[in-house]
């Protein structure tokens, strides 16, 4: 079956560390998102992709970096400079232009900083 | 720029009643416009999406919305409350872009 997989599911990172969120889709969609979600909030976009090899920031990309080396691919690095790195991770996929098609979202990584 | 308000953020029914979440956006384009469903430590789920093709979109589990432009809303209703229903709503534009614009989201509780 197609869809996205995001892994892990919890992740937990000392402070001061790098880590790195796993997204994988194999729905042949050429865009990716990463959304972070806090508690009571709605979802905020962090980076994009709209096809390999190009990526865009979103309204919160600070303390974040990402690759879209393939278009399966697109994992999401929260690195020390992210101040308060403690939310779910949602990564999506969608087909590119036109109206009409659906995104899909993966089941989300919880990361907390211990 | 777009943007979209969920007007309630938390809506409580009793089972079996009728739920109505309430949705308004603006947009520069003609919008597509989704329903997302969230359940605790969950993805988000679609819904039902509105395309232009028809004003009234038919979702799963029993959801519809209908899509005013008049009133730049997309109301999301169910005839009868389920426990099953007992999650996060997001009311979702997406313009020309392919880019996503998400509600606050409401939170439906269901009570017994």
């Amino acid at each position: 079956d197609g869809g996205i997989t995001q892994s892990p599911k919890y992740l937990f990172r000392k402070e001061g560390q790098n880590v790195t969120l796993s997204c994988e889709q194999n729905l042949n969609h050429d865009a990716m998102y990463w959304y972070r979600q806090d508690p009571g909030q709605g979802l905020r976009l962090i980076y994009y992709s709209q096809i390999v090899n190009d990526f865009q920031k979103g309204d919160i990309a600070e303390g974040y970096s990402v690759s879209r080396e393939k278009k399966e691919s697109f994992p999401l690095t929260v690195t020390s400079a992210q101040k308060n790195p403690t939310a779910f991770y949602l990564c999506a996929s969608g087909g590119a232009g036109g109206a009409g098609y659906g995104y899909t979202f993966g089941s989300g990584t919880r990361l907390t900083v211990v | 720029a777009q943007s979209v308000t969920q007007l309630d953020s938390h809506v409580s029914v009793s089972e079996g009643t009728p739920v109505l979440l309430r949705c308004n956006y603006s947009s520069s384009y003609s919008p597509s416009l989704f329903w997302y469903v969230q359940h605790p430590n969950k993805g988000l789920q679609l819904l039902l999406k509105y395309t232009s093709a028809t004003t009234l979109v038919k979702g799963i589990n029993g959801f519809e919305a209908e899509f005013k432009k008049s009133e730049t809303s997309f109301h999301l209703t169910k005839p009868s409350a389920h426990m099953s229903d007992a999650a996060e709503y997001f009311c979702v534009v997406r313009n020309a872009g392919n880019m996503l614009t998400f509600g606050g989201g409401t939170r439906l509780m269901v009570k017994p």
